[in-house]
């Protein structure tokens, strides 16, 4: 059974970067799509990127000058960075893996247990 | 950019109900459309995928209808590990993955 992990710091100051990397285990990164997803206290679900195993990405345009999403096949990880961060990034961040192998469409079907990013000075 | 819509936005039911929640998006998505189940303090957990493909595992209880604009779950007779929050979740146009605002359901 395909398990992941964030992992990362669990505090930001403001204007600085954000740091989460996700660790896959009991399973490859290979031929899945991967995403970042958020949730600020209280509120709704924000996805905030995707990869693929190959490095393609796609990324939210609300976000997409902010964030970069990276995979490292080697070590079975995807990591993601968002920049200039502020007390709005405040959130629970998950990541989780695409449903169908080679497909983004059908949703996220195995998520991380997500891990609360606070900014703060 | 696509918006999605969920009714109602709470409901309040007892165990044995039949719930019914829907979910509109502002723009056509054909069927790619998928629903969460999210317990407080928790991960959301992928119910249906492609608005009626029930996920391996999850009760037969739970069933996804529509396409289009317009989509519905339904919970066939709720049970006490059913009152959550759901989300509905567009995939097919920009900003990829919109997810609706959420439905609570808790305890009448």
């Amino acid at each position: 059974q395909v398990q992941l992990q964030e992992s990362g710091p669990g505090l930001v100051k403001p204007s600085e970067t954000l740091s989460l990397t996700c660790t896959v285990s009991s399973g490859s990164v290979t031929r899945y799509y991967w995403s970042w997803i958020r949730q600020p206290p209280g509120k709704g679900l924000e996805w905030i990127a995707y990869i693929y195993y190959s490095g393609s990405t796609n990324y939210n345009p609300s976000l997409k000058s902010r964030v970069t999403i990276s995979v490292d096949t080697s070590k079975n990880q995807f990591s993601l960075r968002l920049s200039s961060v502020t007390a709005a990034d405040t959130a629970v961040y998950y990541c989780a893996r695409h449903n169908k192998a080679d497909y983004y469409y059908y949703g996220m079907d195995v998520w991380g247990q997500g891990t609360t990013v606070t900014v703060s000075s | 950019d696509i918006q999605m819509t969920q009714s109602p936005s709470s409901l309040s039911a007892s165990v044995g109900d039949r719930v019914t929640i829907t979910c509109r998006a502002s723009q056509h998505i054909s069927s790619y459309l998928n629903w969460y189940q999210q317990k407080p303090g928790k991960a959301p957990k992928l119910l249906i995928c492609a608005a009626s493909s029930l996920q391996s595992g999850v009760p037969s209880r739970f069933s996804g209808s529509g396409s289009g604009t317009d989509f519905t779950l339904t919970i066939s007779s709720l049970q006490p590990e059913d009152f959550a929050t759901y989300y509905c979740q567009q995939s097919y146009l920009t900003p990829l993955f919109t997810f609706g605002p959420g439905t609570r359901v808790d305890v009448k």
